[in-house]
């Protein structure tokens, strides 16, 4: 079993819409996840960090955990042409830096 | 703003040559990551570096892949030989403490 399991297909909504994008954890033991996000021919870039359970807002962007079933879910409201990339979620397992990410969902905002 | 630097971006070889890539980390960074990202996948760590020291290699295939950052400031990954199935992104990462900073990626396409 892949620690970190993000169904891969790609999303297309309208612009203003919110976006959700959703993740599954194999191991309850994990503290700390993330959500990247990777546009075409960059590397990821750092969007939200979350420590153990519970939600995290910064702008547009909501991170939730939740461990009771070992889910992490990102959350973008008012989707903007910009939002327009792959988002990955990742974990960092036992805090030791060594992230395990997801496949990716690309995300597309139609102006 | 500093950033990860990385070269080349994109690189063309044939099966069974030997690649190389470089990877230039912010200064001041003591963790250096290597990752491989094949298409549609997200990044799967290769390496990690404490200053000079190697953390964890053990998703090297150390039988064709090196990694090496002798004076703890940048890093050299190489592939000898390549085979077909090595065509990835090749991504490298550095961090101060918890969070990552990726570099552009180089994408090696194998003939």
């Amino acid at each position: 079993q892949k620690e970190v399991e993000q169904d891969p297909g790609p999303l297309s909504v309208p612009e203003g819409a919110i976006v959700s994008l959703n993740c599954t954890y194999s191991n309850s033991a994990f503290q700390y996840f993330m959500w990247y996000r990777q546009y075409s021919r960059k590397g990821p870039e750092l969007l939200m960090y979350t420590y153990s359970s519970g939600n995290k807002e910064d702008g547009r962007f909501t991170a939730q955990v939740d461990k009771s079933s070992k889910y992490i879910s990102l959350f973008i409201r008012d989707s903007q042409p910009s939002d327009s990339a792959t988002y990955l979620c990742a974990t960092d397992r036992y805090g030791n830096n060594r992230l395990a990410f997801g496949k990716g969902n690309q995300v597309v905002v139609i102006p | 703003e500093a950033e990860v630097a990385q070269s080349p971006r994109y690189k063309i070889t044939e099966k069974s040559q030997a690649v190389a890539f470089w990877c230039d980390p912010i200064s001041g960074h003591a963790t250096l990551y290597w990752y491989r990202q094949i298409l549609g996948q997200g990044p799967e760590l290769l390496v990690q570096f404490q200053d000079e020291s190697v953390v964890d290699d053990s998703q090297l295939p150390k039988d064709r892949f090196s990694a090496e950052r002798l004076k703890g400031v940048d890093s050299t990954l190489k592939i000898q030989p390549a085979e077909l199935g090595d065509s990835a992104m090749y991504l490298c990462a550095s961090s101060p403490k918890e969070t990552q900073y990726f570099g552009p990626g180089t994408r090696l396409l194998v003939l």
